[in-house]
């Protein structure tokens, strides 16, 4: 079955990196995400995957899919206030219309 | 470009009445539309696929004569909750998927969300 679990708290301190892990149970995954959820907003795509490539960096993000263990993580480089937020892992398979969430993983900036 | 708007953000309703929530891609048409239902600090549950001009796709479990929704035109999809009952107050959120797909990935743009309260 569809699932993706991700653990539902982190707290850093600013500058240091977060790193956000996910895990997902479908390998038939075509595209990994993350996307963003401030407070009472709706979610903003981040970043993706597609499922044949390992690594994919854009400035202060770094997304590392390990394929073979349905692992992936999202590396917030010298993390700031405005990354405070929830961060959605999803996957969607191939095929299919849906992107499977998961629960979020709510990200808490120390001073 | 890219950006799904959500009419109202935030409604309060008495119990037994019914609510319309809008969504609507600004710039783009959208052949498929989802609508998310979202509880405090929970993930996003898929309540529907709403298609252009054909009856929406509801997952198990949810109630399609309880969450209508009408997909009328490329930019406008609806859901309404009839008959709504404090159970129901939750943060709706949808999605417009534009018909062209980018390298074939699935992207989703997601409106704001609306915050229903129910009393």
């Amino acid at each position: 079955g569809e699932d993706v679990e991700q653990s539902l708290f982190l707290s850093v301190r600013e500058g240091d990196s977060s790193v956000i892990n996910c895990t997902y149970t479908d390998s038939s995954s075509t595209y990994l995400y993350w996307y963003k959820q401030e407070p009472g907003a709706g979610l903003q795509l981040l970043t993706y995957i597609f499922s044949n490539m390992d690594m994919k960096q854009d400035q202060r993000l770094t997304v590392l899919l390990n394929k073979k263990d349905k692992h992936l993580s999202l590396r917030i480089a010298d993390t700031q206030t405005g990354d405070s937020a929830i961060y959605f892992c999803a996957e969607s398979i191939t095929g299919d219309d849906k992107i499977i969430f998961g629960k979020g993983t709510r990200l808490h900036i120390l001073p | 470009g890219a950006v799904v708007s959500q009419h109202p953000s935030w409604v309060i309703c008495k119990s037994g009445t019914s609510v319309k929530i809008e969504c609507r891609s600004l710039d783009f048409q959208a052949t498929t539309m989802f609508w998310y239902r979202q509880f405090p600090k929970q993930s996003l549950m898929l309540m529907a696929t709403s298609n252009e001009g054909s009856k929406a796709t509801y997952e198990q479990g949810v109630e399609k004569d309880k969450f209508l929704i009408n997909h009328a035109s490329l930019t406008l999809s609806t859901l309404t909750v009839t008959s709504a009952h404090p159970e129901d107050s939750s943060f709706y959120i949808c999605s417009a998927r534009p018909p062209v797909r980018a390298g074939g990935r699935d992207e989703q743009f997601f409106g704001p969300g609306t915050r229903l309260t129910v009393l």
